[in-house]
């Protein structure tokens, strides 16, 4: 069975703070996506990446995937209230996808 | 067209009635799902069509009933539902076949069975 597991579960922080998020796993992915998902709605791709060692940036995210494509990691740089959110990891297996534990983070103005 | 709808947005039934989820998407998508997710928890898959075909099916008791009248659109049957299967149901896709890969999902209908 493949697991994900995002730390932290939680996490509350000022407006401007930055902060890390990571997804672990002992298991091999050929892919891997983040998300963020708004309370009543549904997830929203964020971005995929897919080669070991590749980063990606989206304005203030900064998605790294690891060597062994076994972990993951998102920093945000000066949070915003609109970063508020559930963040979830998901990674692509052999015909399989494995969502993570997720990560709730609240961004207080 | 880059979205997934889904209708109802809300949806309130009895054990006793029969109702349906309908999730339409207009990406050319070649594979769309079903999810069922509880409060702060992941979502978790429950069926899978590739090509217009079911091709996974997550142990999902009999009591959901997918199906797939076109490459378009994909539909959830209810019936004789447990207070327990009070979820948010999202739909998603995905532009190839069974490989996951870049899912895009609905807004959800947020289903409580009293």
């Amino acid at each position: 069975t493949q697991l994900l597991e995002q730390s932290p579960q939680f996490l509350s922080i000022q407006e401007g703070e930055n902060l890390t998020v990571y997804c672990n796993s002992s298991s091999v992915f050929s892919s891997l996506q983040w998300y963020r998902q708004e309370p009543g709605e549904g997830p929203v791709l964020l971005v995929t990446v897919v080669t070991g060692g590749e980063v990606k940036k989206l304005k203030r995210l900064t998605f790294q995937f690891g060597d062994a494509r076994k972990d993951s990691s998102l920093h945000i740089t000066a949070a915003q209230p609109g970063d508020t959110g559930l963040y979830l990891c998901a990674g692509r297996g052999y015909q399989k996808v494995t969502f993570g534990t997720g990560t709730k983070l609240q961004v207080i103005p | 067209d880059t979205e997934v709808t889904q209708t109802p947005k809300h949806l309130v039934m009895g054990m006793t009635n029969k109702k349906s989820l309908k999730c339409e998407q207009h990406m050319g998508h070649r594979a769309m799902y079903w999810y069922k997710q509880k409060a702060k928890k992941p979502p978790e898959l429950m069926f899978v069509y590739s090509y217009e075909k079911l091709s996974i099916n997550e142990s999902v008791p009999s009591r959901f009933s997918p199906e797939c009248p076109n490459s378009s659109l994909l539909n959830l049957h209810l019936h004789a539902l447990q207070p327990e299967d009070s979820a948010l149901y999202l739909c998603a896709s995905s532009p190839r076949g069974t490989d996951y890969y870049e899912q895009y999902f609905g807004p959800g209908t947020r289903l409580t069975v009293t």
